[in-house]
């Protein structure tokens, strides 16, 4: 069975700064691992996705995220946070193989600083 | 393009009653599925279809029936409304199982 685990249930940081948000999987084969963001009363758009090509991954509104198998992990970082970022952000797993739906973290709030 | 399409956005309903909550996308996508949003638990997928005529159960089917007649369309029936059912409920798409999904913006239920 596969699990996502995001740390940290709410993340603070100032204008500029930046963004780490933690991600880290299990999963017995090898995993496509994606990153969602949840902007209040909306649904979920897809930032980026990680489908075993290169290893860091780059997404839209300047985030990326790198997959690294030895910590079984896929952070999401941005350099210099915005305050149009604040929102929820998800992390989900699935296997490659396409056999499996997706499992969800239970999510990031961000908040952004001014 | 539409993508996602879910209705109603909102809803009120009695402990007791029934409703189907809808949902169609029009990109041809084969995979089809239901998750439930809920403050700090993430999303769970309640249930799902890998096309038309087949469906199966995700983490929390119990109390909700889905059936998937046509490729577009993906209904989502609570039988007997319950205060746990309060929720925020999402439909989402895409061409297979595993692979990046397209959400629709969610209805939100309140069940009374």
């Amino acid at each position: 069975a596969q699990s996502v685990t995001q740390l940290g249930s709410h993340v603070s940081v100032s204008e500029g700064a930046l963004v780490l948000l933690r991600c880290n999987y299990s999963s017995s084969v090898p995993p496509y691992l994606f990153w969602y963001v949840q902007y209040p009363n909306q649904g979920l758009q897809l930032l980026l996705k990680y489908t075993s090509a290169a290893t860091l991954v780059k997404g839209i509104n300047g985030f990326e995220a790198e997959f690294k198998k030895s910590e079984t992990s896929f952070h999401l970082t941005k350099p210099s946070a915005h305050m149009s970022d604040a929102a929820e952000y998800f992390c989900a797993v699935s296997e490659n193989s396409g056999n499996t739906p997706l499992v969800f973290g239970k999510g990031t709030r961000l908040s952004v600083i001014a | 393009n539409a993508g996602v399409t879910q209705t109603p956005k909102f809803q009120v309903l009695k402990t007791g009653q029934s409703m189907t909550l809808q949902c169609a996308q029009d990109m041809n996508h084969e995979y089809m599925s239901w998750y439930r949003q809920d403050p700090g638990m993430g999303l769970r997928l309640i249930h799902y279809s890998v096309g038309a005529g087949i469906t199966d159960q995700g983490e929390v089917p119990n109390g909700y029936n889905v059936s998937r007649s046509t490729t577009e369309d993906f209904p989502l029936r609570l039988l007997s409304a319950a205060p746990s059912q309060t929720s925020v409920y999402f439909c989402a798409s895409s061409y297979e199982r595993g692979r990046a999904q397209h959400f629709g913006d969610g209805t939100r239920l309140s069940i009374l």
